[in-house]
């Protein structure tokens, strides 16, 4: 069975500084990868996701990440993170072909104004 | 901007006893999930639904649960004898398309088992 790690648990940084959360799978078949965000109190959303073509994806509120196929990563990325961004990111896999979401453990972000 | 709704946002029950977790999907999908968040654990699959039949499920989907799409709006969770280790935040989600479609998910149900 395929697993997904985040390796950071909890990331504490300063506004305008930048954001990488790291994300590997371990499946070594097709993937379709995406990053969830879960404001305080909110649901699940989706960030971005990433199901083939340019392996830079950008999505909402200025995060982007990038898919390494030869590192099996999907990390996410924001040049300048604003207070707002506080919230617990969630990275994603589905195996090509199937629809059950396999989540990694969830990397909480405090930004401090 | 439509969403997925679930109720109640808070369940106690006591060990043994049936729940049933409620789901309203957003209109238009047609694919349907459950998944489950042990406290402090990830978020783990519990089932996909689809033409009223459960399309895909995992190893924790056991005989005690069941799904059911009872009319046109609500999907349900059915957990028929609740055990101690069933406590867990439970979401429902829905897409448009599977495999490559956005799963939209809801606020989730808290589920107490004492």
């Amino acid at each position: 069975a395929q697993s997904v790690s985040q390796h950071n648990h909890h990331v504490i940084l300063s506004e305008a500084a930048s954001l990488e959360l790291g994300c590997n799978y371990s499946y070594g078949g097709t993937v379709n990868l995406f990053w969830y965000v879960q404001y305080p109190g909110q649901h699940l959303q989706l960030l971005l996701k990433y199901f083939s073509g340019d392996p830079l994806v950008k999505g909402i509120k200025g995060f982007e990440a990038e898919f390494i196929k030869s590192k099996f990563s999907f990390n996410l990325r924001k040049p300048s993170v604003q207070w707002s961004d506080t919230a617990e990111y969630f990275c994603a896999v589905t195996e090509a072909g199937r629809r059950a979401l396999t989540f990694g453990s969830g990397t909480r972000l405090q930004v401090q104004p | 901007e439509p969403e997925v709704t679930q109720t109640p946002s808070h369940q106690v029950t006591q060990m043994g006893q049936e729940v049933i977790l409620r789901c309203v999907p957003i209109s238009n999908h047609l694919y349907f999930y459950w998944y489950r968040q042990i406290l402090g654990q990830k978020v783990e699959f519990l089932v996909s639904f689809y033409n009223n039949e459960i399309s895909e499920k995992s190893e924790i989907f056991d005989d005690q649960f069941s799904v059911e799409r009872p009319d046109g709006s609500n999907f349900t969770l059915k957990i028929r004898s609740t055990k101690l280790e069933d406590s867990a935040m439970y979401f429902c989600a829905s897409t448009e398309r599977p495999n490559v479609g956005t799963q939209y998910f809801g606020p989730g149900t808290r589920l107490l088992v004492l």
